[in-house]
């Protein structure tokens, strides 16, 4: 298995581009999440999903979207990027959404937007 | 809601040294506690969990971690570091009957074990 995969793993943006951050897994996981990782903040959460189709947000939900069409599958996309969101993203799975579950976490994309 | 304080953003310890890493918890809610680790350029990887039962629980790499309800505490140790334990470690709580498994971390601590 693969486990969780992010792609890019860095990227460059300008202010105002936009882009999508990939993620996929393998395991059959139910449950997705994006978090944001800053120095000094630990890990907060943007957006999560519990199954294809179903998605809520998070703690940081704002300039921020997600879909979940597929299991597999949980893209985040910047619509119009601000210096703010600079940071490392996380992409985080687990077996369901039950609480307990252990999260897998991808490698991380890191992010600056200038 | 609930609220993770890791007491120590830098621990700086000799190779074969004892460690504990603090965190303590808010919540008005019963909860589930997590230690991650994350190592440099890398993804979280969990080293243990506390859902129930037994109050000491024992992790990879030799690590535990003791839940102390009272003092809403879930402090990490390990009796012995080696050099590559050098990673950054976050305590995280999740509400134990909040579907979703939203996390919430605290801010981390860097430990540094030198030689």
């Amino acid at each position: 298995n693969a486990g969780v995969t992010q792609t890019p793993k860095f990227q460059v943006l300008k202010t105002g581009q936009s882009m999508t951050l990939q993620c996929a897994q393998d395991m059959n996981h139910e449950y997705m999440s994006w978090y944001r990782q800053d120095p000094g903040m630990g890990l907060r959460l943007i957006h999560y999903s519990v199954g294809a189709g179903i998605t809520d947000q998070g703690e940081v939900p704002n300039g921020y979207n997600v879909s979940r069409s597929t299991t597999e599958d949980f893209p985040l996309r910047l619509l119009s990027a601000a210096p703010s969101q600079t940071s490392v993203y996380f992409c985080a799975s687990s077996y369901s959404g039950a609480p307990g579950n252990e999260q897998f976490f991808g490698p991380g994309t890191r992010l600056t937007v200038l | 809601a609930q609220s993770v304080t890791q007491l120590d953003s830098q621990v700086p310890v000799f190779e074969e040294a004892p460690v504990e890493l603090r965190c303590n918890y808010s919540s008005s809610v019963s909860v589930y506690l997590f230690w991650y680790v994350q190592y440099p350029n890398q993804g979280l990887q969990l080293l243990l969990k506390y859902l129930s039962g037994s109050t000491l629980v024992k992790g990879i790499n030799g690590f535990e971690a003791e839940f102390n309800k009272s003092q809403t505490s879930f402090h990490l140790r390990k009796p012995s570091v080696h050099i590559s334990d050098t990673a950054e470690y976050f305590c995280a709580v999740s509400q134990a009957n909040q579907a979703g498994t939203a996390l919430i971390f605290g801010k981390g601590t860097t430990l540094s074990v030198s030689s």
